[in-house]
């Protein structure tokens, strides 16, 4: 079975600096991974996703992730944090070719402070 | 496309009262999924459907709680009878399949049970 540990439950940074949010997952299959992000009063979107392939995927809003097999972690990342970024992240693990839902992690809030 | 609509947004009701929610997924998606998200316990996958038919149930909290697909456009979620712990945010996602798939998330109905 899936599972997911986001590291944080609250980050807190300034605008500009670099925005790194923690996801670690277990998975008895190569898995996919996602990160979803929720803006206030709004349902999840996606942000980006990895399948196979490269391991640095490359999202909306300038958003990135990186698959580390060796450490079985997803970390999402941006280098530079706009006010509009605050909001809450989950990342998200799912099994390969993908006979079980969605597993989430308990999300992170980031804030980002002017 | 619309996007997956939901409907109410907000419910306040009164303990010992039935819900209904309903959920309109994305023309053409093959997979249903209503979750619950509360600050305790974050966000939760009640039940899912493929097809219209329900695969895995075993998240619903307890006999109180139902759901339906009754066709591949319409799906609804009943509390009955509702109490004050049923208060939360209840989403419904569709997706075309699992694995890769992308969910979309509606916009979520905020159920606050007095």
């Amino acid at each position: 079975a899936q599972s997911v540990t986001q590291l944080g439950s609250h980050v807190s940074v300034s605008e500009g600096a670099l925005v790194l949010l923690r996801c670690n997952y277990s998975s008895s299959v190569p898995p996919y991974l996602f990160w979803y992000v929720q803006y206030p009063n709004q349902g999840l979107q996606l942000l980006l996703k990895y399948t196979t392939g490269a391991t640095l995927v490359k999202g909306i809003n300038g958003f990135e992730a990186e698959f580390k097999k060796s450490e079985t972690s997803f970390h999402l990342t941006k280098p530079s944090a706009h006010m509009s970024d605050a909001a809450e992240y989950f990342c998200a693990v799912s099994d390969s070719p993908g006979n079980t839902p969605l597993v989430f992690g308990k999300g992170t809030r980031l804030s980002v402070i002017a | 496309d619309a996007g997956v609509i939901q409907s109410p947004r907000h419910e306040v009701t009164e303990m010992g009262q039935e819900v209904t929610l309903r959920c309109k997924p994305i023309s053409g998606h093959d997979y249903l999924f209503w979750y619950r998200q509360t600050m305790m316990r974050g966000l939760e996958l009640l039940i899912y459907f493929n097809n219209n038919v329900p695969i895995d149930d075993s998240g619903m909290p307890e006999d109180r709680f139902s759901a339906k697909m009754p066709n591949a456009s319409f799906s609804t979620l009943k509390i009955q009878p509702s109490e004050p712990r049923d208060s939360a945010v209840y989403f419904c996602a569709s997706s075309l399949g699992q694995g890769l798939d992308t969910q979309y998330f509606g916009p979520g109905t905020r159920l606050t049970v007095l």
